[in-house]
């Protein structure tokens, strides 16, 4: 059974451009949720995909988004990067939408100059 | 909201010492609780979770009771081992699509 998959590992970009994250969800998982953990805190939920559709989000601003294709598999998109933006964005899959148990892939540490 | 307040660290130990880790929790319904361990340049691993009243989770040693009446699922582990230093996230779902977190321990055990 494959894992959580998230590409790339590490990534530097400068203010005001724009990053596109990866994520494979687990074998036999539909739901994918998206993560931002800065240094010292813990994750923060940024919003779910289930079925292609997002399916709830947190307190983020419109320049985080995200899409999930027909294999599961997802992106998260954050536009005009900030500074604050630096953190590491965590993936997680979970059988299904009303499946409480998350499994996480290693994270995509971003870090904006 | 749902929040989850969890004991501030650094804890550092001696091999074989017992850990405890407080967590407790603010949820408007009744809500699983996890806890999550994340190893140095890792993500997140389930360590255990309970999804009502009175169960104990437990995994690798570990073990945490939810307790209704006190808001609480404290962690522990009566004999603690160089590879258990991580920091450890206690987190709550309250039958919705999203996990809150504490703002994680870490511990350090020294040999």
């Amino acid at each position: 059974e494959t894992g959580v998959t998230q590409s790339p590992t590490h990534l530097i970009k400068t203010r005001g451009q724009q990053v596109t994250l990866r994520c494979s969800s687990q074998s036999g998982h539909n739901t994918v949720s998206w993560y931002q953990q800065a240094l010292g805190q813990g994750p923060q939920f940024i919003f779910q995909y289930y079925r292609e559709e997002e399916n709830g989000r947190g307190n983020f601003p419109p320049r985080f988004s995200g899409l999930q294709f027909p294999n599961y598999s997802s992106e998260l998109n954050v536009n005009a990067l900030e500074l604050d933006d630096s953190a590491l964005y965590l993936c997680a899959s979970s059988f299904w939408a009303g499946e409480e148990t998350q499994y996480f892939g290693p994270g995509t540490r971003l870090l904006v100059l | 909201g749902d929040s989850v307040t969890q004991m501030e660290g650094p804890v550092t130990l001696s091999e074989e010492a017992f850990l405890t880790i407080n967590c407790t929790y603010t949820a408007t319904g009744y809500p699983s609780l996890f806890w999550y361990v994340q190893y140095p340049g890792e993500g997140l691993q389930l360590l255990l979770k309970a999804t009502k009243a009175d169960d104990k989770g437990s995994n690798k040693g570990f073990e945490a009771t939810y307790r209704k009446e006190t808001t609480s699922f404290h962690l522990e582990k009566g004999s603690v081992q160089v590879s258990d230093s991580a920091v450890y996230f206690c987190a709550l779902s309250d039958r919705d699509y999203k996990l809150s977190f504490g703002a994680g321990t870490t511990v350090t055990v020294r040999a």
